[in-house]
């Protein structure tokens, strides 16, 4: 089973500011089946990116993600309001899914 | 508008059963394959299982393997999830997600919550 470890746990930043969220593969995976969610307290989680890099549809595009092999980023280019959230990313492999601990970006 | 909707959840004793229900619309259910995630307070997003869309392939989390049984009735746009033997480490909210030919899900429900107690 590929395990996802994200880095930080906790992000503190301000609106306006550069977030750059980590996911690392315990084995390589394939940038096709990597994605990248966006969940708020109590709501359901929400795709941002697919393929490493594709953007959800309504999407804004300051969310970009990037990598390949074992090392995946989600960055968030300037820091809206609404973006301070928990943040997972996902893998799909040998017929199961898993995810990531989660990054929770929080208001400085 | 594309929607799923989960219902089924509540409150059940440790070893209890309990069926969710996750009812598909404004999208044609049967060309999809969908998942079923789940999530413990306080933590994080965990699978749980997989069907395609004709249900001939199935897949489960090795912590769900041979207590529960995912299914789905494409005539009633529905999904369903049957949890037996459950434990109070089941306790979670349950979503049902539907799935894309590359693994991600792009479409989820807002959840039933399962809490298993005595």
């Amino acid at each position: 089973e590929i395990v996802l470890t994200q880095s930080p746990g906790t992000l503190s930043l301000s609106p306006g500011e550069r977030a750059t969220l980590s996911c690392r593969a315990s084995q390589s995976v394939s940038s096709t089946y990597l994605a990248w969610y966006q969940q708020k307290p109590g709501q359901a989680p929400r795709l941002l990116i697919y393929g490493a890099s594709s953007r959800a549809t309504g999407i804004p595009d300051r969310f970009s993600g990037s990598g390949s092999g074992t090392d995946f980023t989600l960055t968030i280019s300037r820091l809206e309001p609404e973006d301070f959230a928990v943040y997972y990313c996902q893998q799909y492999g040998s017929s199961l899914w898993t995810f990531g601990q989660g990054t929770k970006v929080e208001i400085k | 508008e594309v929607q799923l909707m989960e219902s089924g959840g509540g409150l059940v004793q440790p070893g209890g059963s309990l069926r969710l229900s996750c009812a598909a619309s404004g999208f044609t259910f049967s060309s999809y394959s969908m998942n079923w995630v789940r999530q413990a307070p306080g933590r994080g997003l965990e699978w749980v299982s997989y069907i395609s869309t004709s249900s001939s392939t199935i897949y489960y989390a090795d912590s769900v393997k041979g207590r529960f049984t995912i299914s789905r009735d494409n005539a009633k746009n529905s999904l369903y999830l049957q949890m037996n033997s459950l434990r109070a480490e089941d306790t979670a909210v349950y979503y049902c997600a539907r799935v894309r030919t590359s693994g991600y899900m792009d479409v989820w429900g807002k959840g039933t919550t399962v809490t298993v107690s005595s």
